[in-house]
């Protein structure tokens, strides 16, 4: 079973340039989850999706972040403008809704540096 | 609002030797899930071991173990026969089915 595919890996760009990740959840999942991770912390959610719809968007800073999932399947999350303070990882994760709570698959991350 | 805590930053082991991971946690919900996850140093967070806040009986995964301890609010991970392949951040969380929360993480450092 193929896991959690974000792309790309890394990505440099300078402040104020737009930047765009993409995440492919584990296939069936239906629960996807954006976190960043700022170095030596944990990460932090921005945003999670259930299918196709967005049910915990309370962290995501809406000024600057955008996020969708048009199909319930593939994501994207985009930063316009990118600021200094956004030089993260940025982790998708997906998990199934069979039971209470879920155990998160997650993909190896973006590393967006911002220059 | 849910909180996880984990007090010690840095931890390290001496190979085949066994080390506790602590963490803390704060929730109003009856119901829910606690998660140990590792991340090694290419990034990839692992789930290590889950343990459902219903039930008593410690969750165990090969070499990892956990003590919950549901009245004190505290899940610690316990690693049996460390080895150099458990050197990684250590990030306890909490969900319970609206919210999912991760602590601050250990990282552990295994000594040859």
């Amino acid at each position: 079973e193929a896991g959690v595919v974000q792309s790309p890996r890394y990505k440099i760009i300078e402040k104020k340039q737009p930047v765009a990740f993409w995440c492919n959840p584990i296939s069936g999942h239906n629960t996807l989850y954006w976190y960043r991770q700022n170095l030596g912390q944990g990460p932090e959610l921005l945003i999670r999706y259930e299918n196709e719809e967005a049910v915990d968007d309370s962290q995501l800073p809406k000024d600057r972040f955008s996020a969708e999932r048009l199909k319930g399947v593939d994501s994207t999350l985009k930063i316009q403008p990118a600021e200094l303070g956004d030089s993260a990882v940025y982790l998708c994760a997906s998990s199934t809704n069979r039971g209470l709570v879920y155990e998160q698959y997650f993909g190896p991350g973006t590393r967006l540096t911002v220059t | 609002a849910q909180t996880v805590t984990q007090s010690q930053p840095e931890m390290s082991v001496q190979e085949a030797e066994t080390v506790t991971l602590s963490c803390t946690y704060d929730t109003s919900e009856s119901d829910y899930y606690l998660f140990w996850y590792k991340q090694p140093p290419s990034r990839q967070m692992i789930l290590v071991i889950r343990q459902e806040a219903y039930k008593q009986q410690n969750a165990t995964e090969n070499r990892f173990s956990v003590n919950f301890q549901k009245a004190a609010k505290s899940f610690s991970l316990k690693i049996s026969d460390s080895q150099l392949g458990d050197a990684a951040m250590y990030f306890c969380a909490l969900g319970d089915g609206q919210n999912f929360v991760f602590g601050p993480g250990t990282r552990l450092s295994v000594l040859p």
